[in-house]
């Protein structure tokens, strides 16, 4: 399966200010996304991530909060804008060669806002 | 929209004894997958049934799809500690653009 290789692992910020998490994939792959998890709960989808076009979000995300990037097949990046303590969490990258293939995520990135 | 549901949250075993968690979803599912978080670590993908009906086993894990595509379940014969963790199942709806990840089942192992 893919390496993923995300970044920073954690981060501790100030409210109102951004931060750019990172998502290196060691191979190509068709599809990324990037994901919310509260402590002890589920995962909820934030949005895929298309390469060389604006991300597809889910109800209740948007872009000006979460804009992501994608400018290759190996590479993606989310920020996390205006940040304020309901923020805090851990955002996970994954990847999967197919809408019906498995995913493969990264470590995450844990994230409190002060 | 779709909804994927896990019945129990919590499970607290000794080891050996077995152990079982539901995955039921509003609508018809085309496929599930099943993921294992270890504590502090990333969800690891498991397995994907396609089939109604179908059955697949790794070791002691037993993975089951419903003959009407819109439940599954996961049986551990005789727990290890090693199956600490939370088990999510998610589902692809027939006419779903992405899966829906359930809210997961946390198992416990006590030595």
């Amino acid at each position: 399966s893919a390496v993923i290789s995300q970044k920073p692992s954690r981060d501790i910020c100030q409210r109102g200010t951004s931060l750019t998490i990172q998502c290196q994939v060691d191979s190509q792959v068709t599809m990324m996304f990037w994901y919310r998890q509260q402590p002890g709960q589920s995962l909820t989808l934030i949005a895929t991530a298309n390469q060389g076009s604006e991300a597809t979000y889910e109800s209740g995300f948007v872009i000006d909060k979460f804009p992501i990037s994608r400018p290759n097949l190996t590479f993606s990046t989310l920020t996390v804008s205006n940040m304020s303590p309901e923020d805090s969490s851990i955002y996970l990258c994954s990847v999967s060669r197919g809408v019906n293939q498995p995913q493969h995520f990264g470590d995450g990135t844990r994230l409190s806002i002060l | 929209g779709q909804q994927v549901m896990q019945i129990p949250q919590y499970q607290h075993v000794q080891e050996g004894e077995d152990f079982t968690t539901y995955c039921n979803s509003s609508t018809t599912l085309s496929n599930i997958q099943w993921y294992k978080q270890r504590p502090g670590g990333h969800p690891v993908f498991l397995i994907q049934l396609v089939k109604s009906g179908e059955v697949k086993k790794q070791k002691r894990l037993t993975f089951q799809f419903g003959e009407a595509k819109k439940n599954s379940s996961l049986h551990i014969t005789a727990t290890q500690t090693t199956d600490v963790g939370t088990y999510f199942c998610a589902g692809l709806g027939d006419y779903g653009q992405n899966f829906v990840f359930g809210p997961g089942t946390r198992l416990s192992v006590l030595p």
